[in-house]
């Protein structure tokens, strides 16, 4: 039940920077903060932001997150070839008593 | 550090009930600032919340499940279970179980850190 929509993938050269976009509505991106996570093959995902912009202990500076109205984007500056994975935004939806939601997830190839 | 083991059958007969638990360690299920979630990725596919739970019992359930789950915690084994009824094809995913730091009607609402994840086949 992905309510928050993000592009299947995006992809970039070493070096470049990438810019990952998560589009949603009043009721989730509109009303609360946006988390993403980030998810290597094979393996669990990684919360990466939170809070819209904040970075948990570990995550390089790389790695920005910004919201606006009901979007928001993941920014990669210097993109690095450990750096490709897939990327899920995420948001409280304040809908049906309320519920997590996240992205339809994008596949971020480094070229 | 905190960690998080999930456990539990690996395959599950269709309308029968899948039962997993998650064992929780270096830290305590006992405290008063986190949620304890359960969440999952069918193959290939993306990331589904299916609910969470405070030590002292509060739940929280995704809507479209909420009818077939119940979480439940242990907090003399460190433990928090993940019950789902009636299952089908359809519940056949990667299972994870995560801390979920969580203040309802705030902006503190994430998951971390996460298990290395259970995989349930529900055979067709």
């Amino acid at each position: 039940q992905s309510v928050l929509t993000q592009p299947p993938s995006a992809s970039g050269t070493p070096g470049q920077r990438v810019t990952v976009f998560c589009s949603g509505s009043n009721s989730n991106i509109g009303s609360n903060t946006v988390n993403w996570y980030r998810q290597l093959p094979g393996t669990a995902p990684k919360l990466f932001i939170y809070n819209n912009n904040q970075r948990p202990s570990g995550v390089p500076d790389r790695f920005s997150g910004s919201k606006s109205g009901t979007s928001a984007s993941l920014a990669i500056s210097g993109l690095q070839s450990e750096d490709e994975a897939d990327y899920y935004c995420a948001a409280w939806d304040d809908s049906l008593n309320g519920f997590y939601v996240f992205g339809t997830g994008t596949k971020v190839t480094v070229l | 550090q905190l960690q998080l083991q999930e456990s539990g059958p690996g395959l599950v007969r269709p309308s029968e009930t899948l039962s997993l638990t998650c064992t929780v360690s270096g830290g305590s299920i006992s405290s008063t600032t986190y949620y304890w979630g359960w969440l999952r990725q069918p193959p290939g596919k993306g990331l589904e919340w299916i609910g969470s739970i405070h030590y002292r019992g509060t739940t929280y359930y995704t809507p479209s499940l909420k009818t077939r789950v119940t979480i439940s915690v242990d907090t003399s084994k460190n433990q928090f279970s993940l019950k789902l009824s009636s299952v089908t094809a359809a519940d056949m995913a990667m299972y994870f179980c995560a801390r979920h730091p969580f203040t309802p009607g705030t902006s503190r609402n994430w998951f971390d850190p996460w298990g290395q994840g259970t995989l349930v086949i529900v055979p067709s």
